[in-house]
C-alpha cells in the first residue's frame, strides 16, 4: 500500500534554530514530491523535486530528496517565528498524490 | 493512519457536461471538508470549506453556482463540477479534518475537460 510518512509530528525550537524536517515514502509509478506551507488556509507550495541528490533552495530553506533511499528533507536555517506552520510532503504519481500528515513546527521567539 | 478517498481518480468529460466527484473520511467523522484545486508548481488554491448539514463557504472568485458543494454526511463531502469547460481541467483535492485540527489530504481526482 501506498504511503506517505512525515516525522516528527511535532517540532518547537528558539528562533534562530535550524530544523530538518523529514519525508519517507514507499509509492509505485513516483513521479515527484512536493512540499507545502500551511498556515491558516490552502497549503503553500514550497518545492517540487524529482531527481535525486539536487538541493533546491529558496532564502532560508532548502530541500533534496534521495530516490534510492526514499525520502526527503526540508532544512529550514535561522528559524523565525513566521516559519511557525505545518509543512506538507506529497508525493505526485501520474493520476494522484499522497500526502503525509504534516509536521507543525513552532518558533519560539 | 486516518484515510480519505476521492472518486473517481480521474475523469475525462466533453465540455458542458457535469462531473460529480466524492470524498470519503474512511475510519472518522469528519465535521470540515476542504476543496482544493491544484495547478501544477502551484500551490493548493482553496476553493470552499465544507461543513456538513450546512452550506459550503466559498472562497472569493470561487463561483458557488459552478461548483457545487454537497456534504451530506460526517464521511462524505461532493463536488459537482457543472457545465464543464477545459478551464476546468485540474487536479482537485479533498481535505478532511479530525478532531484537534488534524487534516488529512485525499488523493485528489484529475478532471480533464475537452
Amino acid at each position: 500500500e501506498d504511503k506517505v510518512v512525515q516525522s516528527p509530528l511535532s517540532l518547537v525550537v528558539h528562533e534562530g534554530d535550524t530544523v530538518t524536517l523529514n519525508c519517507s515514502y514507499e509509492v509505485t509509478n513516483f513521479r515527484s514530491l512536493l512540499w507545502y506551507k500551511q498556515e491558516k488556509k490552502a497549503p503553500t507550495f514550497l518545492f517540487m523535486l524529482t531527481s535525486s541528490g539536487i538541493e533546491k533552495k529558496s532564502g532560508r530553506l532548502s530541500s533534496i530528496l534521495d530516490k534510492k533511499e526514499l525520502f526527503s528533507i526540508l532544512n529550514i536555517t535561522a528559524t523565525q517565528t513566521g516559519d511557525s506552520a505545518v509543512y506538507l510532503c506529497a508525493v505526485a504519481l501520474s493520476n494522484q498524490f499522497y500526502f503525509g500528515t504534516g509536521t507543525s513546527l513552532t518558533v519560539i521567539p | 493512519g486516518a484515510v480519505v478517498s476521492q472518486h473517481p481518480s480521474r475523469v475525462i468529460c466533453k465540455s458542458g457536461t457535469s462531473v460529480k466527484i466524492e470524498c470519503r473520511s474512511l475510519d472518522f467523522q469528519a465535521t470540515t471538508m476542504f476543496w482544493y484545486r491544484q495547478f501544477p508548481k502551484q500551490s493548493l488554491m482553496l476553493m470552499a470549506t465544507s461543513n456538513e448539514g450546512s452550506k459550503a463557504t466559498y472562497e472569493q472568485g470561487v463561483e458557488k453556482d459552478k461548483f457545487l458543494i454537497n456534504h451530506a454526511s460526517l464521511t462524505l463531502s461532493t463536488l459537482t463540477v457543472t457545465s464543464a469547460h477545459p478551464e476546468d481541467s485540474s487536479f482537485y483535492i479533498c481535505s478532511a479534518r479530525r478532531q484537534h485540527n488534524e487534516q488529512f489530504f485525499g488523493p485528489g481526482t484529475r478532471l480533464t475537460v475537452l
